[in-house]
């Protein structure tokens, strides 16, 4: 059984669209990290959140620690947010969704 | 200030050898965790040191192992490479061990091939 689950997998849009990608987990956090990995492998740390909303420009991630779920909303998506989205719930490591490659195009 | 620098970003090595790599975490950081990203699995969790010590270790065979060093860089080393050990090696620092929620950083990676 994963311990993450990331919705979807794969996700492709429109210039323009509201993406949301969703994360269910089932293990004990302490806090959630969204990363987004651009071809060639370097992952950038987009929000760490451990309660409610955060938003960073055109991104906001939200959770909800009781029901263990958590979202990352992307608004006016543009072709440079494409790279893959991954959740990670944190506890006393870090357990890795398996991602959702987004492909934004023009 | 400096990110998370991990070396070298690429290599090539042949069944059986081993190799090591590095990561220095950010200045301040005290953990730095290893990770393996292969197509097939996604990312895995390897190990994490935390003030020279492992805290935390993955489901991993003995061929991999790691340590950390009082100025809290990191090296890990496979040994006996077999083909499957072909993939991304990312690490991440931060200032307390996950868990703690504190923010991590990843390194840029290093590409292993195999042959």
């Amino acid at each position: 059984k994963n311990e993450v689950e990331q919705s979807p997998q794969n996700l492709t849009a429109q210039e323009g669209e509201f993406i949301t990608i969703n994360c269910s987990y089932s293990v004990g956090i302490s806090a959630l990290h969204w990363l987004q990995q651009h071809p060639g492998g370097g992952i950038v740390s987009l929000f760490m959140l451990s309660s409610g909303k955060k938003k960073h420009g055109r991104l906001i991630a939200t959770i909800n620690i009781q029901e263990k779920h958590s979202s990352l909303h992307i608004t006016a998506s543009h072709p440079r947010d494409s790279a893959v989205y991954i959740c990670v719930p944190t506890g006393n490591q870090f357990y890795f969704g398996t991602g959702t490659s987004l492909t934004v195009i023009p | 200030k400096a990110g998370v620098t991990q070396t070298p970003r690429y290599l090539i090595k042949t069944r059986g050898q081993q190799v090591t790599l590095s990561c220095s975490p950010i200045s301040g950081h005290r953990s730095v965790s290893w990770y393996q990203q292969t197509p097939g699995q996604g990312l895995q969790f390897l190990f994490e040191y935390f003030s020279e010590t492992q805290r935390n270790k993955g489901n991993f065979p003995g061929r991999f192992s790691g340590r950390q060093f009082s100025n809290s860089r990191s090296e890990m080393n496979v040994s006996t490479l077999e083909l499957g050990d072909s993939a991304l090696y990312l690490c991440a620092s931060s200032l307390d061990i996950p868990g703690m929620n504190t923010e991590a950083f990843f390194g840029q990676g290093t590409r292993l091939t195999v042959v």
